[in-house]
């Protein structure tokens, strides 16, 4: 299976901050790699899909880069809604695995 | 909007088979394949298994030897059985809607149901 790890696994962060959570493979995925937002009692929310693209609807100041097996997702402002848990996920490769989660608190 | 609806028992036996449906509103369940994922407790998440509304799957090999998962697409759900289940099957329950079988996205999911695994 390939190994999704994720770093930090939490922070604290000030609205306004700029924010960057990286997300790192096991094994080439080449870019299928999704970011996902989760807060308590809530669907999981998908924020960008394929390393870059960002889902419609999502807010722009949410970004996505990649190196290699290397991703993150950056939030360049952060705002009072965005603290949440964020979690990648690879779809190339079955069985789909996902990260451990970053959680973002204040 | 798509909507995600899980139902079924919050509470399973051990040894017995946990089963659980997802109801799709707000769109059609052809043409789309549509995943379990679970959480345990303090645990990272976990894919179960797919169906396409054709009827094909693709398990987590981890779960394939007790997972079923089928589709009823008159009724625009889908289901998940899980048999023989222990206490490490306790987990949050999710379902999802992805447009292909891989290199593909979960654009929507459910809230998520709690089964605990306990007599």
């Amino acid at each position: 299976d390939v190994q999704m790890t994720q770093s930090p696994s939490s922070l604290s962060a000030s609205v306004g901050d700029r924010v960057t959570i990286t997300c790192r493979a096991s094994q080439t995925i080449v870019t299928y790699l999704n970011w996902y937002q989760k807060k308590p009692g809530k669907a999981p929310e998908l924020l960008i899909y394929s390393a870059f693209t960002l889902q419609s609807g999502v807010p722009s100041r949410f970004s996505g880069g990649a190196s290699g097996t290397d991703f993150t997702l950056t939030i360049s402002s952060l705002q009072p809604e965005d603290f949440a848990t964020y979690f990648c996920q690879q779809t190339y490769i079955s069985p789909f695995t996902f990260g451990p989660g970053t959680k973002v608190d204040i | 909007q798509v909507q995600l609806q899980e139902s079924g028992p919050g509470l399973v036996k051990p040894s017995e088979t946990l089963s659980l449906t997802c109801s799709v509103s707000g769109g059609s369940i052809t043409s789309y394949y549509w995943s379990w994922i679970r959480q345990p407790l303090g645990k990272g998440l976990e894919w179960i298994g797919y169906i396409f509304y054709s009827g094909s799957t693709n398990y987590n090999p981890s779960l394939k030897s007790r997972v079923t998962i089928s589709v009823d697409t008159p009724n625009n759900q889908f289901s998940l059985d899980l048999k023989s289940v222990t206490a490490a099957d306790t987990a949050m329950y999710y379902c999802a809607r992805h447009p292909s079988a891989s290199a593909t996205k979960f654009d929507f999911w459910s809230q998520g149901t709690l089964v605990t695994v306990s007599s």
